[in-house]
């Protein structure tokens, strides 16, 4: 089966580092993505990973080690604007096509 | 504005009526999903066209659902006697196919209240 385990709320104040962590199991593992929504929004793409290791873009890092099924996402410098949810989503190829099977979102409040 | 648009953004219908969602993609993208999303979850896919194909649908779209792609350019999603329990965000990603470097771009959705 398929499934994707994130915590559901995370709390950080201004400034500070925070680590959104990501479990996963699936058949037809294809890639990794990290998508941000603000409430009422659509997802915007933040990362993706494809091979285990870290992708580094400004002040989000994502990391995926494809044998533990296991990836994070790390916001630094946190700032205001980023309380948002935060999705992990595997991309599925195993239908001959890329589906993507999304977790079910890490709510972040960043605090002063 | 060339991201991906949806319209309406909002629809308030009464229970037992049809409606129809559309949606724009990115232009030179080929490939174009349906998801749905209910509060607190995160999206699940529905339904997928590459260019005018419907390659994919899935058990969450009964068969008061329907989706069409003519031309392989906008899309429509009809949901027929609607049902409390379609309420929810219709969302539609479009992407091209890169292979690995497929990367989908999410329309700002369409929320739908069933009354």
């Amino acid at each position: 089966g398929q499934n994707i385990d994130q915590p559901t709320e995370m709390t950080a104040t201004e400034g500070a580092i925070v680590q959104i962590n990501c479990t996963y199991q699936t058949s037809g593992f294809n890639g990794l993505f990290w998508y941000q929504q603000h409430a009422g929004e659509a997802p915007t793409f933040l990362s993706y990973n494809v091979l285990d290791g870290l992708e580094e873009k400004g002040r989000f890092s994502s990391f995926l080690s494809r044998s533990k099924g296991y990836s994070y996402l790390l916001l630094k410098e946190l700032q205001m604007k980023d309380s948002a949810s935060y999705l992990c989503a595997v991309r599925d190829n195993s239908g001959g096509y890329n589906k993507l099977i999304f977790g079910a979102g890490t709510r972040l409040a960043v605090h002063p | 504005d060339t991201g991906v648009s949806q319209d309406p953004r909002h629809k308030i219908t009464k229970r037992g009526q049809n409606v129809t969602f559309r949606c724009d993609p990115i232009s030179e993208h080929n490939r174009l999903y349906w998801y749905r999303q209910t509060l607190g979850q995160g999206p699940e896919f529905l339904t997928y066209f590459q260019n005018e194909a419907q390659l994919e649908k899935s058990r969450l779209l009964s068969d008061r659902f329907s989706a069409e792609r003519p031309k392989g350019s906008f899309s429509t999603l009809e949901i027929q006697r609607t049902e409390q329990g379609d309420s929810a965000m219709y969302l539609c990603a479009s992407s091209f196919s890169w292979g690995a470097k497929e990367t989908q771009y999410f329309g700002p959705g369409t929320r739908l209240l069933v009354l």
